[in-house]
Parts: C-alpha cells; sequence; structure tokens
C-alpha cells in the first residue's frame, strides 16, 4: 500500500512555479523521500530526492517539512514538457519494495 | 552508459499465448524491478530481483507469471497462458545498490496487448 497521499491533478500556467504537496505522515527516520514524474507513453524518471534538508538540483527543488510528515515538489518554472504525472514515494532501503501511489496529474496550460 | 533497455516495445498475442518481455539493466546494476501499468493507473509493483535470486515477488501474481535474473543476460519476466486482463505497460527498473538514497532507472516499458 502506498504510504504517501498526493492530489490526483494540478493545472499551472506555463512560466509559473508549480508546488506539487506529499503527504507522508508515517514517515519513519530511515525513508527517504524521492521524486519520479512519467510523461505520457514514457517510463518514469528520476526527479530529486532527500532525507532531511531542502535539496536542489537542475530540475527541481524539494522542500521537507520539518517533522517530516510532508514535502512539496517545486517547479521553478514551468513549461509544457514539464506535463507528466508526478509521484512521491518513500524508500527507506535494504531488501524493501517502493510502493508508487496514483501520483498527481500536472497540466500546463499555455 | 546506455540506459536501462527493454524489449520488445509492444507485443501483440493471442489469449493463451505466452508473453515473454526482456529488460537489460543499466551497466553495473545488479538490482532489477518489474512493474505493471494498467491505463490510466499508477505502477504496480510485480517483482524484485537481483543476480539469479528473487527478492521480493508479493506483487506478482501466483499462477501464469514469472521472472528471473541469470548470471548472465537479461531479466525475464514471463506471462504463460495470457489472458486481455494481462493487457498492460510492464516497465521494468534497475538500481545499483539498495540504499535507501538510491534511485531507480526506469526502462521504456514493454506494452502488451492481448487480443
Amino acid at each position: 500500500d502506498a504510504k504517501t497521499t498526493q492530489p490526483n491533478s494540478m493545472e499551472s500556467n506555463e512560466e509559473e512555479p508549480v508546488h506539487l504537496p506529499c503527504n507522508h505522515s508515517t514517515i519513519s527516520g530511515t525513508d527517504y523521500i524521492h521524486w519520479y514524474r512519467q510523461l505520457p507513453s514514457q517510463g518514469p524518471e528520476y526527479v530529486i530526492h532527500g532525507l532531511t534538508s531542502n535539496v536542489n538540483n537542475r530540475m527541481a527543488s524539494l522542500a521537507i517539512a520539518e517533522d517530516r510528515k510532508s514535502s512539496t515538489l517545486i517547479l521553478h518554472r514551468a513549461t509544457l514538457r514539464d506535463a507528466a504525472v508526478y509521484y512521491c514515494l518513500l524508500n527507506s532501503g535494504g531488501y524493501q519494495k517502493v510502493t508508487f501511489g496514483t501520483g498527481t496529474k500536472l497540466q500546463v496550460i499555455p | 552508459n546506455a540506459g536501462v533497455m527493454q524489449n520488445p516495445r509492444h507485443l501483440v498475442r493471442r489469449r493463451g499465448q505466452e508473453a515473454r518481455l526482456r529488460c537489460s539493466p543499466m551497466k553495473g546494476h545488479s538490482h532489477v524491478y518489474w512493474y505493471r501499468q494498467l491505463p490510466e493507473e499508477g505502477l504496480k509493483f510485480m517483482v524484485y530481483l537481483q543476480k539469479e535470486n528473487i527478492i521480493d515477488e508479493s506483487g506478482m501474481p501466483k499462477e501464469r507469471f514469472s521472472a528471473e535474473f541469470p548470471k548472465e543476460g537479461p531479466s525475464i519476466l514471463r506471462i504463460q497462458q495470457v489472458v486481455r486482463g494481462d493487457s498492460a505497460a510492464y516497465f521494468c527498473a534497475s538500481s545499483p545498490g539498495i540504499a535507501g538514497e538510491e534511485t531507480q532507472y526506469f526502462g521504456p516499458g514493454t506494452r502488451l496487448l492481448v487480443l
């Protein structure tokens, strides 16, 4: 069962920032928070991950709440190519499977 | 470094036939995961394998489905006596290790259509 909850869908205007929320209230101390996205007709691709501190990379930023029970993926300037389903998931490592939830379908409006 | 490769990309089978899906992980990756995705749904975990070992097959149907990851060669997901409900996209992913910060690298998927 998925250990994260996300809104089913969100909309954003092109070139505006997008904040995609994820709740993970049962997160454990060893769980890393990962984000993937899946463009139409493609396999998922890695976006970003973090443990406690906020993280930035060339694709996005990840803001993690102080209690770690929620996180937010931030796309600083949405483009049409960012239209995808975004998945938030937890990975504690070891021989543990990761579970993808239903994700958030992001629509970018020109 | 080539990414995760899957073949075939599209596969059409008639009911009762066998489907064999192949996955070549990224170079240096010894952990392979298979997922199934029905239309308009999320990815469902099926099986996690390490070289020559099945680590977790809790997401795989008990009958007709099997998976292997031999010492040499690609990982194979085998579906015997396919039924229409098996029509889906099957994705393979690989990772270099099992630490919590390890990411999974996905292939382009095999789209299976059962007539």
